[in-house]
């Protein structure tokens, strides 16, 4: 069964704080991807990696940074958690050439600042 | 991106059939239709994807117009189970891409199913 895990489903931090998201996948995918989830808004891509040290910004990269050291493990940071970062957050891999399979999701971890 | 039309909710009854209509008349040619669902407090999950002919696996079918400005999602026979968000995507396909696949939600119909 192929999997992606995120290393929390809930996680509540104080604004001011630096917050480290984890994904890590099992399938020895080459694209990772981060996306937040809020109600009304839909799902809205952050970051994604199409192989270990890139990146490349999303729509909506403003307020967080990534980290990919390791093709399995591909990290969301927030340097300095606001209370609008309080969201869903999910992060999916799929292999290269992706346009013909499928994307992969984690269970998501849901954030909240206060 | 290509942009895709859905309806905001649907609704059917258990065992019944169900047509989820998408409509992505500024497709590309090397656009494929992805469709995602999302049951409550879970993540994304693949359903089915195509390209140009029309595609089934165990899950639901999926029908493709001949412009492939339009698609449809087939559900032979309703659980409440697959009462969920279901998402209509065009996902970059080309080997020229810059895109590396990423996928552009739209805010998805909302399927109910009464039992």
């Amino acid at each position: 069964d192929v999997k992606v895990t995120q290393s929390s489903r809930y996680l509540v931090k104080r604004t001011g704080e630096k917050v480290f998201l984890e994904c890590v996948q099992d399938m020895d995918h080459e694209n990772m991807f981060w996306y937040r989830q809020d109600p009304g808004l839909g799902l809205r891509l952050i970051y994604f990696s199409y192989d270990v040290k890139m990146k490349e910004k999303g729509d909506i990269p403003e307020g967080y940074s990534v980290s990919r050291e390791k093709k399995e493990r591909f990290s969301l940071i927030l340097e300095s958690a606001s209370t609008n970062q309080t969201s869903m957050y999910l992060c999916a891999s799929s292999p290269p050439l992706a346009g013909s399979y499928e994307q992969y999701f984690g269970p998501g971890t849901r954030l909240t600042v206060t | 991106d290509a942009k895709t039309t859905q309806p905001n909710s649907m609704e059917s009854n258990e065992e019944e059939p169900v047509h989820l209509p998408c409509n992505h008349s500024t497709i590309s040619g090397t656009d494929y239709i992805h469709w995602y669902r999302q049951l409550p407090s879970q993540g994304p999950e693949y359903v089915i994807h195509g390209l140009t002919s029309n595609v089934n696996n165990r899950m639901a079918s999926l029908a493709i117009a001949e412009d492939r400005k339009s698609s449809t999602l087939i559900l032979h026979r309703a659980t409440l189970r697959d009462a969920a968000v279901y998402y209509c995507i065009l996902r970059e396909g080309g080997a020229g891409g810059t895109s590396y696949g990423k996928l552009t939600f739209g805010q998805g119909t909302i399927l109910t199913v009464h039992p």
